[in-house]
């Protein structure tokens, strides 16, 4: 597609549900990134998904928090047991190559906003 | 020291004003850095990269000390559009993933 597509926008869950977040790369882009932002944070890392590479988990904040890519392409962050801290923006990112040199930076989707009450 | 820092401001300049950020990292020996854009609400765009030589992309300059660790961003002829949250980017070993700063909120007004 034109560009990183999230979704759903809008996700209100009740605490103790699980939610799966789904994001669709820019065609092409062999990275594939998943970040979270608390309201006033910064962005904080979840996992990294390069071609078919092992994913780089290393940010995922706990065993309820996983992620899968089909195919190469598209992603599914899914969150068990939501707990209230779990609000966030879930945004998605993609990028054509992670080779040394690169300057490509990510395209970001437009995110999923997680509410969990 | 944390991975990448910056003063989150709010700079509150006047249109017309000359605004600059700077942004200090640690470990990381990348050859260029990024700074995004982030309006309220939205996602993250990129806005420019920086190399060692620096960059210059119209009314927006970025510069890399590498041996102080720092990444600046200078604004010439602020519009009022210009308001947003300037984040600073470092990719970390391989560039295998992009370690953001909080940002810094820039105001432009009338």
């Amino acid at each position: 597609g034109a560009g990183v597509s999230q979704s759903p926008s809008n996700k209100v869950t009740e605490k103790g549900k699980d939610v799966e977040l789904r994001c669709d790369p820019i065609s092409g882009h062999t990275a594939l990134y998943w970040y979270r932002q608390s309201l006033g944070q910064g962005l904080e890392f979840l996992i990294y998904f390069q071609g078919n590479s092992a994913p780089d988990k290393s940010g995922l904040p706990s065993d309820r928090f996983s992620a899968e890519r089909t195919g190469g392409s598209v992603s599914t962050l899914t969150i068990q047991r939501t707990q209230q801290e779990d609000s966030a923006v879930y945004l998605c990112a993609s990028s054509p190559t992670t080779g040394t040199g690169a300057s490509y930076g990510y395209t970001f989707g437009s995110g999923t906003r997680l509410t969990v009450v | 020291r944390k991975e990448v820092e910056q003063d989150p401001g709010p700079f509150n300049v006047p249109e017309g004003a000359t605004v600059a950020f700077n942004c200090t990292y640690s470990n990381s020996a990348s050859q260029s850095f990024f700074w995004y854009r982030q309006d309220c609400r939205k996602e993250p765009k990129l806005l420019m990269s920086v190399y060692s030589s620096g960059n210059e992309d119209g009314r927006f300059t970025a510069q890399l000390n590498r041996a102080s660790q720092y990444i600046s961003l200078l604004i010439r002829d602020s519009k009022l559009s210009d308001s947003a949250t300037y984040l600073c980017v470092v990719p970390q070993a391989g560039y295998s993933t992009l370690t953001f700063g909080k940002g810094t909120m820039l105001l432009v007004s009338p």
